[in-house]
């Protein structure tokens, strides 16, 4: 079965710092994608960033960025420079290639300080 | 901009009474789920469609029901609420094919409270 686990329930950063939300996977699946969602106080989730696992090249959206460790099955989501804008829950996923069975982690709420 | 459209924010109803959650996309995706999340136990499917009038269940359908008449909407069903299906209801939507596959796209959703 699938588990996908984050096992940071609150973390904060100040503002212009880095932060890094860690997310832990298992999967018996070859192909399998590996996402980070965000959902921002009282708005929708939205995707940052997605991970097709047969790439070994960490994806990089602007100021996101992953550590994928295919062997140790850990996905970590890095944030440069937070902003106060960055706060807000954020959700770590997998599903296997082709399908519809999305696996959620428990979410890490991140508050961006001032 | 909107893509995907879930028709109440906040609900509350009485127990046993018929609840509808409704979600329009306009993406024209084939997917369609709807999500129940609760603190502390993240997102868990209730049911997904990949078709019109083709449904699944998830991992929790208990209490719950679905209909999808057309590829656009998508409505939830509870027959009759009860005071554990308080919760916040995320209606998501995503394309078949390799080409931007898997990605979900979400709704606002909609928090419903069972009195």
């Amino acid at each position: 079965a699938q588990t996908v686990t984050q096992s940071q329930p609150e973390m904060s950063v100040q503002e212009a710092e880095t932060v890094t939300l860690s997310c832990t996977y298992d999967t018996s699946e070859n192909n399998y994608y590996l996402f980070w969602y965000k959902q921002p106080p009282s708005r929708q989730m939205i995707l940052v960033i997605r991970q097709e696992a047969y790439k070994q090249q960490n994806a990089t959206e602007n100021r996101f960025s992953v550590n994928f460790q295919k062997a140790a099955k850990s996905f970590s989501l890095k944030i440069s420079d937070s902003q106060l804008g960055d706060t807000a829950m954020y959700f770590c996923a997998s599903a296997p290639s082709g399908t519809y069975k999305y696996i959620f982690g428990t979410g890490t709420r991140l508050k961006v300080l001032a | 901009d909107v893509k995907v459209t879930q028709s109440s924010r906040y609900l509350v109803k009485r127990t046993g009474e018929k609840v509808f959650l409704e979600c329009v996309q306009d993406m024209d995706h084939e997917n369609m789920f709807w999500y129940r999340q609760d603190p502390g136990l993240g997102l868990r499917l209730i049911y997904f469609s990949y078709d019109v009038k083709m449904k699944e269940k998830g991992d929790i359908p208990e209490g719950y029901s679905v209909s999808r008449e057309k590829k656009e909407r998508f409505s939830l069903i509870l027959e009759s609420a009860s005071t554990n299906q308080t919760s916040m209801y995320l209606c998501a939507s995503s394309p078949t094919g390799t080409t931007g596959a898997n990605v979900l796209t979400f709704g606002a959703g909609s928090r419903l409270t069972v009195l």
